[in-house]
């Protein structure tokens, strides 16, 4: 079965880097897009961005730019968010999710998701 | 980016009640819609896609359409496992996905 399994709870101080890990299992690892998405608490979803496990390349939201990196391990099956420059405001619970087919389209909804990481940026 | 406005934002409501979401695009997102359920500490559980299409395993007491750029999702008589709070998706456009505002279905 698909599953998406994600690493532990980070505490980090501000302005330092986070790096979240998606390992994914059940289904074969470069034919699917990893998106990521962060939830900061009590309030909605966000998208990061988006990597095709393929080639590596990516997609990121404005809000984001130039302070995240996604990254992939073939060879593990993982992908990677590190997200730099930490701030109040990135304390959130970071999910990664599985979209369509690298052959499709990045534009998708998630059936898969990782069960998500509480990254915490506090002095 | 296209915005989705969610309503309302909270809803009291009973068991065995039948309760209806709205969601509108900013613009037109043709049927690229989905839904999710989420409750406290777990990731978002989907529901419809393309806006009335029900996942395998959905109770069929959830039901999704469409009206240009509106959206409802609907419950009907309502159990208690589905107090829950409810997302819109839309995906017509990756750059950005976005949600709407989320709403949360509460025991009156």
């Amino acid at each position: 079965q698909v599953q998406l399994v994600q690493s532990g709870p980070e505490v980090k101080t501000p302005g330092a880097s986070v790096k979240i890990s998606c390992r994914a299992s059940g289904y074969t690892f470069s034919n699917y897009y990893i998106h990521w998405f962060r939830q900061a608490p009590g309030q909605g979803l966000e998208w990061v961005g988006v990597m095709n496990p393929t080639d590596g390349s990516t997609s990121y939201g404005v809000d984001f730019l130039g302070r995240v990196i996604m990254i992939k391990d073939t060879s593990t099956r993982v992908v990677y968010m590190e997200l730099s420059r930490l701030v109040s405001e990135d304390t959130a619970v970071y999910y990664c999710a599985r979209g369509d087919l690298t052959s499709v389209t990045k534009r998708s909804y998630f059936e898969y998701w990782g069960q998500g990481t509480l990254a915490t940026v506090s002095s | 980016d296209i915005h989705m406005t969610q309503s309302p934002s909270t809803l009291s409501t009973s068991v065995g009640d039948t309760i209806t979401i709205t969601c509108r695009a900013s613009q037109t997102i043709n049927t690229y819609l989905a839904w999710y359920q989420q409750k406290p500490g777990k990731a978002p559980k989907l529901l419809i896609s393309g806006a009335s299409n029900l996942q395998y395993g959905v109770p069929s007491r959830f039901s999704g359409s469409a009206s240009e750029t509106e959206f409802t999702l609907t419950i009907s008589s309502l159990q208690p496992d589905d107090f829950a709070t409810y997302y819109c998706q839309q995906y017509y456009s990756y750059l950005p996905l976005t949600f709407g505002g989320g709403t949360k279905v509460e025991s009156k």
